[in-house]
């Protein structure tokens, strides 16, 4: 069956350091795979696409590597600061839905 | 652009009782899907529209659960009757296909069936 992995352990991290979350995915040939943000109480908000014949894309403090061998996508937040405190979903396209992950929380300590 | 819409923002009902939650799509935007977030299951998609057309609906868990999209600015999504395991929140999101891949989120609608 079909499974996108996220750690659900939270990952805390200290301000200013560099944040890295996993996303890891099995029985998916995504053409692309998007990242999430998403705060209490709020829906989702896009971040990033990054599509299968890119190995990484960059937006401000923002990467994102998509290695289709492994099946793993990594999402790296650089300079963190406690306003990056929040749920990152990554998802995947697979028949004819978009299928996310269950989200990695991440709090940024001062 | 105000984003996408949903009301009510939370709905607390009893076992039994219609629910109907409604959703406002970004204006312009062709693709319009009803999505629902637990904590043990995480985000599911219940069923998409395309220029108001349901294409799957294959998410939707059973038939107390319905959805229609009379026009391009409005959808409903219906539990008739609802039961305490439909607790969960309700996003609606859509997109536009010509700009790119990316969903725009509602802010949910919290519901509560006791």
């Amino acid at each position: 069956s079909q499974k996108i992995e996220q750690n659900s352990e939270a990952l805390n991290i200290q301000e200013g350091k560099t944040a890295t979350l996993t996303c890891n995915y099995t029985n998916y040939s995504p053409a692309y795979l998007q990242w999430y943000r998403q705060d209490p109480g709020r829906g989702p908000v896009f971040l990033l696409l990054i599509r299968e014949n890119e190995k990484e894309k960059r937006k401000e403090r923002l990467k994102v590597t998509f290695d289709t061998t492994l099946k793993q996508s990594l999402f790296h937040i650089t300079a963190s600061q406690p306003a990056d405190s929040a749920t990152y979903l990554c998802a995947l396209w697979g028949g004819n839905a978009l299928n996310f992950g269950k989200g990695t929380s991440l709090l940024v300590t001062p | 652009d105000a984003g996408v819409i949903q009301s009510p923002r939370h709905e607390v009902t009893e076992m039994g009782q219609e629910v109907t939650l409604r959703c406002k799509p970004i204006s312009g935007h062709d693709y319009l899907f009803w999505y629902r977030q637990t904590m043990m299951r995480g985000l599911e998609l219940l069923i998409y529209f395309n220029n108001n057309v349901p294409i799957d609906d294959s998410g939707m868990p059973e038939d107390r659960f319905s959805a229609k999209m009379p026009n391009a600015s409005f959808s409903t999504l219906k539990i008739q009757p609802s039961e305490p395991r439909d607790s969960a929140v309700y996003f609606c999101a859509s997109r536009d296909r010509d700009r790119g891949d990316e969903q725009y989120f509602g802010p949910g609608t919290r519901l509560t069936v006791t």
